[in-house]
């Protein structure tokens, strides 16, 4: 089974910023199947990134991911308050299992 | 426009069962594979089940394997959660998601996902 580590758990930053979450793979994701997930509290996730980089549809091009192998990144540039949410990692390269990061908290300040 | 709602959940006691339910709409059920995933109170998210498109073959993870059962009927456009011999620690809420593109389990995320049904195991 793959663990996924997210970092840092919680990120704080300001309107107009740009954020940069990580999420490191405990093997490598051999097809670079990985998602980003956004998730707001009492809300259902999104997916904002799929095959590690790809947007899913009607996601803003201030969302971008990176990576391949063990290492993997969801970059947010100028923030706006509603980016406020939790984002959470998930590989579906070596599945079932499907696992998921332990999520990072972004606030928004 | 895809809808997928989660009925079904709520109080019980350990040891009990609970079915839930998860009705599909805006797109044809038939053609993808479906999961269930959990959250318990202030925790991430864990996969539980998946199911390809015609139910022939189904996944359970550990924790849930042997108590669970995950199904589906296509004619009725729902997808099925029986959970027995419930636990504590299944406390959570139950999301129903389908992946992004296809009718197998595996290799796809998931792009739609209900708003989920909240299951309490308390004495």
């Amino acid at each position: 089974e793959i663990v996924l580590t997210q970092s840092p758990g919680t990120l704080s930053l300001s309107p107009g910023e740009r954020a940069t979450l990580s999420c490191r793979a405990s093997q490598s994701v051999t097809r670079n199947y990985l998602a980003w997930y956004q998730q707001k509290p009492g809300q259902a996730p999104r997916l904002l990134i799929y095959g590690a980089s790809s947007r899913a549809t009607g996601i803003p091009d201030r969302f971008s991911g990176s990576g391949s192998g063990t290492d993997f990144t969801l970059s947010i540039s100028r923030l706006e308050p509603e980016d406020s949410a939790v984002y959470y990692c998930q590989q579906y390269d070596s599945s079932p299992p499907y696992t998921f990061g332990q999520g990072t908290k972004l606030e928004i300040k | 426009e895809v809808q997928l709602l989660e009925s079904g959940g709520g109080l019980v006691q350990p040891g009990g069962s609970l079915r839930l339910s998860c009705a599909a709409s805006g797109f044809t059920l038939s053609n993808y594979a479906m999961s269930w995933f959990r959250q318990a109170p202030g925790k991430g998210l864990e996969w539980v089940s998946a199911v390809n498109s015609n139910g022939a073959r189904t996944y359970n993870a550990d924790s849930v394997n042997g108590r669970f059962t995950i199904s589906r009927d296509n004619s009725k456009k729902t997808l099925y959660l029986q959970m027995n011999s419930l636990r504590a620690e299944d406390t959570a809420v139950y999301f129903c998601a389908r992946v992004y593109s296809g009718p197998d389990v595996g290799a796809d995320c998931f792009v739609y996902w209900g708003q989920g049904t909240l299951v309490i195991v308390s004495s």
